[in-house]
């Protein structure tokens, strides 16, 4: 079965960082392109970075951009999101989804979804 | 960026009922679009994609088409377990934006 697991959400304060990770199963991580998608309280869905399955290519949302790093190790099937500058507005709860990116097959659609992990940025 | 958007935003509708929903475009994305379901305090599920092919395991009463700008959802025969919220989303190009969602409740 194909399995995502999002850890390492939690209370940040604003201007603080944080990494979550998402540990993957059940397929073949390296082949896969993974994104991160968020969803603010009582919002709709929000796409926030995603990665090829090498990791050389990488892709963020604009209001992202310079704060926020996606990365892998597929030696550990795993994939992060490092956070950095975090303001109340990132307060979300965050997935991680097998996504692929480029190529005819990104008319896939995101198929794997972990439960997500929550982010809470307050003072 | 590809901005999209869904209407309704919410219907009411009994089981039994067939309800369709749109979802638009703001440019042409060909049929690089799919659909999700989504349940309270749950993570978003796929149902559809490349605009109307069904996901393994999804139902038969659900189905997808439109390609370009236009595309709908439709459910047919609507069953207790599919009052839920329903997205729409573009992987034409990066950001892979979704719509703002429609809210499924019952009548």
């Amino acid at each position: 079965e194909m399995q995502v697991v999002e850890s390492g959400g939690g209370l940040v304060q604003p201007g603080g960082s944080l990494r979550l990770s998402c540990a993957a199963s059940g397929f073949t991580f390296s082949n896969s392109a993974m994104s991160w998608v968020r969803q603010a309280p009582g919002k709709g869905l929000e796409w926030v970075s995603a990665v090829s399955g090498s990791g050389s290519r990488t892709y963020y949302a604009d209001s992202v951009r310079g704060r926020f790093t996606i990365s892998r190790d597929n030696s550990k099937n795993t994939l992060y999101l490092q956070m950095s500058s975090l303001s109340v507005e990132d307060s979300a709860v965050y997935y991680c989804t097998k996504s692929p990116i480029v190529g005819t097959t990104r008319a896939h659609g995101m198929d794997v979804w972990g439960q997500g992990t929550t982010l809470i940025v307050s003072s | 960026d590809i901005q999209m958007t869904q209407s309704p935003s919410s219907l009411s509708a009994s089981v039994g009922d067939t309800v369709t929903i749109t979802c638009r475009a703001s440019q042409a994305i060909s049929t690089y679009l799919s659909w999700y379901q989504q349940k309270p305090g749950r993570a978003p599920n796929l149902l559809i994609y490349a605009a109307s092919t069904l996901q393994s395991g999804v139902p038969s009463r659900f189905s997808g088409s439109g390609s370009g700008t236009d595309f709908t959802l439709s459910i047919s025969n609507l069953q207790p377990e599919d009052f839920a919220t329903y997205h729409c989303q573009q992987t034409n190009s990066v950001p892979f934006t979704f719509g703002p969602g429609t809210k499924v409740d019952l009548k």
